[in-house]
């Protein structure tokens, strides 16, 4: 079946960078656009951007555009998300997801990663 | 503050119907599908709803969406304890060129 199997929970200083990793299994990777998603305590669900099936195409929400960097391995079946100058209200649950299409429904998600932003 | 906006919370005693409501604008919901998504205490959010009102491969026929306008309807019939979770809806934004969620309504089993 799909897996999708985040990294574990991180805590970051202010300004600093985080590097999320999701590694997937069970399906043809490059068949899946991936996005992130982000959720703050109590708060919905916040996308961030895509990445598609070949890792050549990126399309990031334009509140994380200059800091947020998504990668994929198809080698190891892995897509990344790297988020700069963390700041506090950047603390929060990081979902990666997959969709078959761009403008597709996500069909399978990560377990999450909590990323915890503190002094 | 979230794109769409969603009641922040519903409830219902066993057996009942409850709907949950989705409003959104001419660039998101207006011109494009609706999805909904389950997310039960402690888990990632699961797809329950897509293209406005299809159920994916084991999703009960307890659970149904529509759509009008620039509006969506997540219908739960039935209702079990197990349907208590936060519910959120999705769709695509062309003014945002993204995806936007509404900012999710806690259904109680009372």
């Amino acid at each position: 079946q799909v897996q999708l199997v985040q990294s574990g929970a991180q805590v970051m200083r202010p300004g600093a960078s985080v590097k999320v990793s999701c590694k997937a299994s069970g399906y043809t990777f490059t068949s899946y656009f991936m996005h992130w998603v982000r959720q703050a305590p109590g708060q919905g669900p916040e996308w961030m951007g895509i990445i598609n099936p070949t890792g050549d195409n990126t399309n990031y929400a334009q509140k994380f555009q200059g800091r947020v960097t998504m990668t994929r391995d198809t080698s190891t079946s892995t897509v990344y998300m790297e988020l700069s100058s963390l700041r506090s209200e950047d603390t929060a649950l990081y979902y990666c997801a997959g969709s078959s299409g761009y403008y597709n429904y996500f069909d399978y998600w990560g377990q999450g990663t909590l990323v915890t932003v503190s002094s | 503050q979230s794109v769409l906006t969603q009641p922040p919370s519903a409830s219902g005693t066993p057996g009942q119907r409850v709907t949950i409501s989705c409003s959104g604008s001419s660039s998101n919901i207006g011109s494009n599908t609706v999805n909904w998504y389950q997310q039960l205490p402690g888990t990632a959010p699961q797809l329950l709803i897509y293209s406005n009102n299809q159920r994916p491969s084991g999703v009960p026929d307890r659970f149904s969406g529509s759509k009008s306008g620039t509006s969506a309807s997540l219908a739960i019939s039935g209702l079990q304890s197990e349907d208590e979770a936060d519910y959120y809806c999705a769709t695509w934004d062309d003014s945002l060129n993204g995806w936007v969620f509404g900012g999710g309504t806690k259904l109680t089993v009372l």
